[in-house]
């Protein structure tokens, strides 16, 4: 069975740095793009990156473009989100997904973690 | 941004209605679509990619149509399983964007 596996979640002050793990099982992860989706709090979805299987290529939501960074290690089966200058508008369910990319032309997330809470707050 | 559109935001039915649900693009994505289902405390499920394409081991009674701005997801008879909210998120251009989100309530 596909299964991920995120960590890393806490309570963290305005500013401050957290980094997210995600560690993948059942699947050949070194052929795989990741991503990390969240959920604000009774709201909705936003995409914020995603990772190439070789890590060479990374794409990011605007508002965390420069703050976040999206990084794997195919030998630790494993994809992170180091979060620097974090904000309160960061709080947030962090899900890690695979991003199925068949033939370059549709993508979809699938399956997805049960996420991590991140809290923004002094 | 390509701004996503979904309606309605929410929606009561009954067993065995047929449910529509529709997301609405800012400019044209081709199919680049996918559909999710999520249920209270869990994390989203795909039901539906390339906006007609149904995912392997989602039931049939789901399915997408659509193409350019303007999509649909459909229920074909409501089932107390299928109560939870559903989403679309296109990724035809950067940032990826989802819809607000419809929550189906039985």
């Amino acid at each position: 069975d596909v299964q991920l596996v995120e960590s890393g979640g806490a309570l963290v002050q305005p500013g401050g740095s957290l980094r997210l793990s995600c560690v993948a099982s059942g699947f050949i992860f070194s052929d795989i793009w990741m991503g990390w989706v969240r959920q604000t709090p009774g709201k909705g979805l936003e995409w914020v990156a995603h990772i190439s299987p070789a890590g060479t290529k990374k794409y990011y939501v605007d508002s965390v473009e420069g703050r976040f960074t999206i990084s794997r290690d195919n030998a630790k089966n494993s994809v992170s989100l180091q979060m620097n200058s974090l904000r309160v508008e960061d709080t947030a369910v962090y899900y890690c997904a695979r991003l199925i990319v068949p033939d370059g032309t549709h993508n979809w997330f699938d399956p997805w973690g049960r996420g991590t809470l991140v809290t923004v707050s002094s | 941004a390509i701004q996503m559109t979904q309606s309605p935001s929410s929606l009561s039915a009954s067993v065995g209605d047929r449910v529509t649900i529709t997301c609405r693009t800012s400019q044209g994505i081709r199919n680049d679509l996918s559909w999710y289902q999520q249920k209270p405390g869990k994390a989203p499920k795909v039901l539906i990619y390339g906006a007609t394409t149904l995912q392997t081991g989602v039931s049939s009674r789901f399915s997408g149509s659509g193409t350019g701005t303007d999509f649909t997801l459909t229920i074909s008879s409501l089932q107390p399983e299928d109560s939870a909210t559903y989403y679309c998120l296109q990724d035809n251009t950067y940032p990826w964007t989802f819809g607000q989100g419809t929550k189906v309530e039985i």
